[in-house]
């Protein structure tokens, strides 16, 4: 079965720091882009990065460039966002996802349960 | 940033019914339009891709279109499980934006 598990959210101070990881399973994540997608309490769909096949291309929404880092380790299939200086505007479900093609058309096709994050003092 | 709307933000509906929702683009997106279906406290789903391809396992209720920068989805026949919240996803550039999402609930 195709899947993604996304771990290591939780209650974090403002200012603080969180790792998020991504486990897939059922297929090969080198060979596609990977995203991470937030979802703050009663609010929609922001997507937040994403990374290319070897890790050599990241891309961020402007609200976290500089402060988070997404990147990947093949080996383990496995995707992380390193999320720094997180503020209360941080706080959200975090979504792992797979970006599916089909020619030159890109839609996120598999997505995990998600992990929570919370700032909060 | 591309901006997505949608309208309407909410609809009440009744089982059988024919909804369309619509989303539009700030920009030209060409067909770079995604749909996606999300029921409380669960994850995103991919229902439509590239404007107007059903995504395998979707049901045939479900359809999408473009006009312009117009975009609809419609589902022809309102089923019990269709109660959810409706976002639309342009994937034309970076950063990647969605629309803010239309909740269909039960009238």
């Amino acid at each position: 079965e195709v899947q993604l598990v996304e771990s290591g959210g939780g209650l974090v101070q403002p200012g603080g720091s969180l790792r998020l990881s991504c486990e897939a399973s059922g297929f090969t994540s080198s060979n596609y882009w990977m995203n991470w997608v937030r979802q703050a309490p009663g609010k929609g769909l922001e997507w937040v990065a994403n990374i290319n096949l070897d890790g050599s291309e990241k891309n961020y929404v402007g609200s976290v460039r500089g402060r988070f880092t997404i990147s990947r380790d093949n080996t383990k299939n496995s995707l992380y966002l390193q999320m720094n200086s997180l503020g209360a505007e941080d706080t959200a479900v975090y979504y792992c996802t797979r970006l599916q093609a089909s020619g030159n058309f890109y839609y996120m096709d598999v997505w995990g349960k998600g992990t929570t994050v919370t700032v909060s003092s | 940033d591309i901006q997505m709307t949608q309208s309407p933000s909410s609809l009440s509906a009744s089982v059988g019914d024919r909804v369309i929702i619509t989303c539009r683009a700030s920009h030209i997106i060409s067909s770079y339009l995604n749909w996606y279906q999300q029921k409380p406290g669960r994850a995103p789903k991919l229902l439509i891709f590239a404007a107007s391809s059903l995504q395998s396992g979707v049901p045939s209720r479900f359809s999408g279109s473009r006009t312009g920068t117009e975009f609809t989805l419609t589902i022809s026949s309102l089923q019990p499980e269709d109660f959810a919240t409706y976002y639309c996803q342009q994937s034309y550039t970076t950063p990647v934006t969605f629309g803010p999402g239309t909740r269909v609930d039960i009238k």
